[in-house]
């Protein structure tokens, strides 16, 4: 069974502060690790994909950083607007036959104005 | 705006009863995926349909069964309803990856039909 594992479930964080969260994956038979945004109401929407060890990514205030050795990625944001509110979730993806994505449980951000 | 339309966007039914959910890919897109969240639930993969045929099968109840037309739309049936299956069901649709730029599979989410069984 593969495990991915999103860390913290819930953040709280102050309009104008930084965070960071992560997402741990099996190591083994890494393909690919996928970083979605999902606000309230709205659907999933793709924000990287990554794939190389040491992969790292922006759009905006938002970055990704990838460790395939360890198992392990990181989504950071700079200066949290009101507007980054929302759950984030990661995906590994998996060859089993087919390719699939397998999601972790995603950490729901909050920013507090 | 995805370009991946669901319908409809809620439904309320009763337990025992059966309910078919519709999902229309992006255009050009050849798979589409089923997915489940419950409450406190990550995204569950339920399954996938590449150019009609089945392709990938994850945690889909015998009760559930899908099917993917050839003008590529995609329908989810789920029969016998039991309170549990109260949930939003996502689909979502993905370029060929044999593609440039579409190998690693991002996939492409609908707004979600949300199912209340009472």
């Amino acid at each position: 069974i593969l495990n991915v594992e999103q860390s913290p479930q819930s953040l709280h964080v102050q309009e104008g502060d930084s965070t960071n969260f992560t997402c741990s994956f099996p190591s083994s038979n890494f393909y690919a690790l996928h970083w979605y945004r999902w606000e309230t109401a709205k659907s999933p929407e793709a924000l990287f994909v990554m794939t190389l060890n040491g992969d790292e990514k922006k759009k905006g205030r938002i970055s990704a950083t990838l460790n395939t050795k360890e198992g392990y990625s990181y989504l950071y944001i700079k200066g949290s607007q009101p507007e980054d509110s929302a759950t984030y979730l990661c995906a590994s993806l998996i060859i089993q036959g087919a390719q699939k994505l397998v999601f972790g449980q995603g950490t729901r951000l909050t920013i507090n104005p | 705006d995805s370009g991946v339309t669901q319908t409809p966007k809620h439904l309320i039914t009763a337990t025992g009863q059966r309910v078919t959910l519709r999902c229309s890919p992006r255009s050009g897109d050849l798979s589409v995926y089923w997915y489940q969240q419950s409450l406190d639930q990550g995204l569950q993969f339920l399954i996938q349909y590449y150019n009609g045929e089945e392709r990938a099968k994850g945690n889909i109840l015998e009760r559930f069964s899908a099917q993917q037309f050839p003008d590529l739309h995609s329908e989810l049936n789920l029969s016998s309803l039991e309170l549990g299956d109260s949930a939003l069901y996502f689909c979502a649709s993905s370029a060929d990856p044999g593609l440039a730029g579409a190998r690693y599979n991002e996939q492409f989410f609908g707004p979600g039909t949300r199912l209340t069984v009472l």
